[in-house]
């Protein structure tokens, strides 16, 4: 079925490290992506995002890499920050019904000061 | 700039109760609007999106039912809550033209049903 689902459902970093977030994706995806940021008790904010013409994107302080051989697509958070602990969702609209958008399962990621 | 609003923040209702949840969205015309369920430590299930007015579609069969009255609003509605119901509820909106456009999700409502 249509999936976009996540490696690790936790992760912790020390404050000043990179992070690097995972996510997996199936065939039904379309050729966007979105990577999201939850903090606790809002919704879902929007990050930075990719199409599929391109293998990098950066941002400030995050980077998003896109394998589209292997269905894979990563955010990288650089130095850390305590306000970076967050729930971090990739998300596409599926290929066969674009208004459609789903998430994965999300990564919480926790930062050690 | 366009802005969603989603009301209430929080709410508690016993079990049979109904639920009206609403979502308006300011600033764009014939925007896709979801709603969206997350239970506590997982990820965002969607539940419905419309993409016109009158226009729902359903990803989920449950007790849940959404309506579009206007081009702007989206309610969320049942007519007898179930205590699995509880969760956190999200509506988003997001611009019609094509694939490559992202969702821009309101504050949310915890809902607890009791």
């Amino acid at each position: 079925g249509e999936n976009v689902g996540l490696h690790l459902p936790t992760l912790s970093v020390q404050e000043g490290d990179n992070s690097i977030i995972n996510c997996a994706y199936s065939n039904s995806a379309s050729d966007y992506f979105i990577w999201y940021k939850q903090e606790s008790g809002k919704g879902p904010q929007f990050i930075i995002d990719i199409r599929s013409n391109m293998d990098k994107r950066q941002g400030q302080r995050v980077t998003v890499l896109l394998n589209k051989t292997v269905k894979h697509l990563s955010l990288q958070i650089a130095a850390t920050q305590p306000g970076d602990s967050a729930v971090y969702f990739c998300a596409s609209p599926m290929k066969t019904s674009y208004d459609k958008v789903i998430f994965g399962p999300g990564t919480s990621l926790s930062v050690i000061p | 700039s366009q802005t969603i609003h989603q009301w209430p923040a929080t709410l508690v209702q016993p079990v049979g109760s109904p639920l009206s949840l609403e979502c308006t969205v300011e600033g764009t015309s014939n925007p896709n609007l979801y709603w969206y369920r997350q239970a506590a430590g997982r990820g965002l299930q969607l539940l419905f999106y419309s993409v016109g007015i009158g226009q729902i579609s359903s990803e989920v069969p449950q007790n849940l039912s959404a309506s579009r009255p206007q081009d702007r609003q989206f309610i969320l509605s049942s007519k007898k809550l179930l205590l699995s119901d509880s969760g956190f509820y999200l509506c988003a909106w997001r611009a019609w033209e094509g694939a490559n456009t992202e969702a821009f999700f309101g504050q949310g409502t915890r809902l607890t049903v009791v």
